[in-house]
């Protein structure tokens, strides 16, 4: 039984770079969802999927991100034209459909990002 | 809007104390849950508690225990016998649907 994965752990990228963050939620679940943390924070909600289809967009997630999950499989979120206030940890979680956990989310290992 | 408060950013005790977090939240839904997460050094976040807002029994698991009360909008954790192994950063959390609203939690240091 695996849990939540995410890739890569870490990335460091240039002020201006392109970066693409992938999860592999667990099997079973169709609700997948992305989160952001800075230091000393809690999570913040970024984005959220039921199957294939994003069904919120939080305000932080600006028009320079961009998430998807194609077959209601795996996800990705990219960030364009990194900046340094990018630099956080991103984390996945997902959660089943139904069922006594419906509304427990179970989180990966997250990727952090620096931004030079 | 859902806001969920840790007023204590740092609790150092010693191995076998008892540790008590602190979370006071807001919300306007009715329906609503409840969550305890610890993160530790790894950066996992773990999930280790849920309460939905019709039910404030309190319960003891192991060596966790909560207290909710609706009238004070309080969730309390408490930490029996503290061990090494508990040293992480602990979170509140609110949902009242699919997203979580975290607290800015609370570093827990047990010293040996």
């Amino acid at each position: 039984d695996t849990g939540v994965s995410q890739d890569p752990r870490h990335k460091i990228t240039k002020r201006g770079q392109n970066v693409t963050f992938r999860c592999d939620p667990i099997s079973e679940h169709n609700r997948l969802y992305w989160y952001r943390q800075t230091l000393g924070q809690g999570p913040e909600f970024l984005t959220y999927f039921q199957n294939e289809a994003q069904l919120e967009k939080s305000r932080l997630l600006s028009d320079r991100f961009s998430a998807e999950r194609p077959k209601g499989s795996f996800s990705t979120l990219e960030i364009q034209r990194t900046e340094q206030g990018d630099s956080a940890m991103y984390l996945c979680a997902s959660s089943p459909k139904a069922g006594m956990t419906y509304n427990e989310q179970f989180f990966g290992p997250g990727t952090r990002l620096t931004v030079l | 809007a859902q806001k969920v408060t840790q007023a204590q950013t740092e609790i150092s005790v010693v191995e076998k104390e008892d540790v008590t977090l602190d979370c006071v939240y807001e919300t306007r839904d009715t329906t609503y849950y409840l969550f305890w997460y610890k993160q530790p050094p790894s950066g996992e976040l773990v999930f280790l508690i849920r309460r939905n807002s019709f039910d404030e029994q309190n319960e003891i698991s192991g060596r966790y225990s909560w207290n909710f009360q609706k009238s004070t909008s309080s969730f309390n954790f408490t930490i029996t016998a503290s061990q090494v192994v508990d040293s992480a950063v602990y979170f509140c959390a609110l949902s009242a649907g699919y997203k979580l609203s975290f607290g800015a939690g609370t570093t827990v240091t047990v010293r040996a």
